[in-house]
């Protein structure tokens, strides 16, 4: 079945850097922007941008500089690099395929990452 | 890009409805028929539930409906039952500048 499938969790020192991995399966690799959103203990979600399996990438503003996102098509899978860590990244970060446009279809089950001296 | 604004909690009794605004600006829910709600269980991830404001995907009963009315999108659940439990956020496309932005989530409660 159509799914993502996500690497697991992470505790980092603040300044370092945390890569997550998303791979999916089920339906051809490139046909789907993949998005990635993180949400705080106790808080929201938060859009932080996507990339074009194709090719391309867009980051919120508030990322753009700390946010690599890349991807391995022969693997099918999508990487989400934040550098420079601080406490405020600590957080559940999903990625999600766009199967319907500009609707976020299919969650992977989420990558709980701590940031903390 | 600042949140959409969501009450922060909603609740109804067993078989009543309930009914969550999603209000935004023109730059995002009021320019763009692209608001999608999402439903989330703790610890799980979201769940899409509406897309394009008003369409549910397959597998979504009909219980769920969604609409908008200028910058505000509303979700409603009819004929809650105690699954629907679980907190929503709306989110909306607001332009190739600043893509999308997620409401700032609602709590629902069964009474």
């Amino acid at each position: 079945q159509v799914q993502l499938v996500q690497s697991g969790a992470e505790v980092k020192k603040p300044g370092a850097s945390v890569k997550v991995s998303c791979r999916a399966s089920g339906y051809s690799f490139n046909r789907y922007f993949i998005h990635w959103v993180r949400q705080a203990p106790g808080q929201g979600l938060e859009w932080m941008g996507w990339i074009n399996p194709r090719g391309g990438t867009k980051s919120a503003q508030k990322f753009q500089g700390r946010l690599i996102m890349t991807r391995d098509t022969s693997i099918t899978t999508a990487y989400m690099e934040m550098t420079w860590l601080t406490s405020d990244d600590t957080a559940t970060y999903f990625c999600a395929a766009e199967a319907t446009l500009k609707a976020f279809d299919i969650w992977g089950q989420g990558t709980m990452v701590a940031v903390s001296s | 890009q600042s949140a959409l604004t969501q009450p922060p909690s909603a609740s109804g009794s067993l078989g009543q409805s309930v009914t969550i605004s999603c209000t935004g600006t023109r730059r995002d829910v009021g320019g763009y028929w692209y608001v999608s709600w999402y439903q989330q269980y703790p610890g799980k991830a979201p769940k899409i539930i509406i897309y394009d404001v008003t369409k549910r995907p397959s597998g979504v009963p009909d219980r769920f409906s969604g609409s908008k009315s200028g910058n505000t999108a509303f979700l409603t659940v009819s004929g809650l039952q105690a699954e629907d439990e679980a907190d929503y956020y709306c989110k909306s496309y607001a332009g190739s500048d600043h893509p999308y932005v997620f409401g700032t989530g609602t709590k629902v409660s069964v009474l």
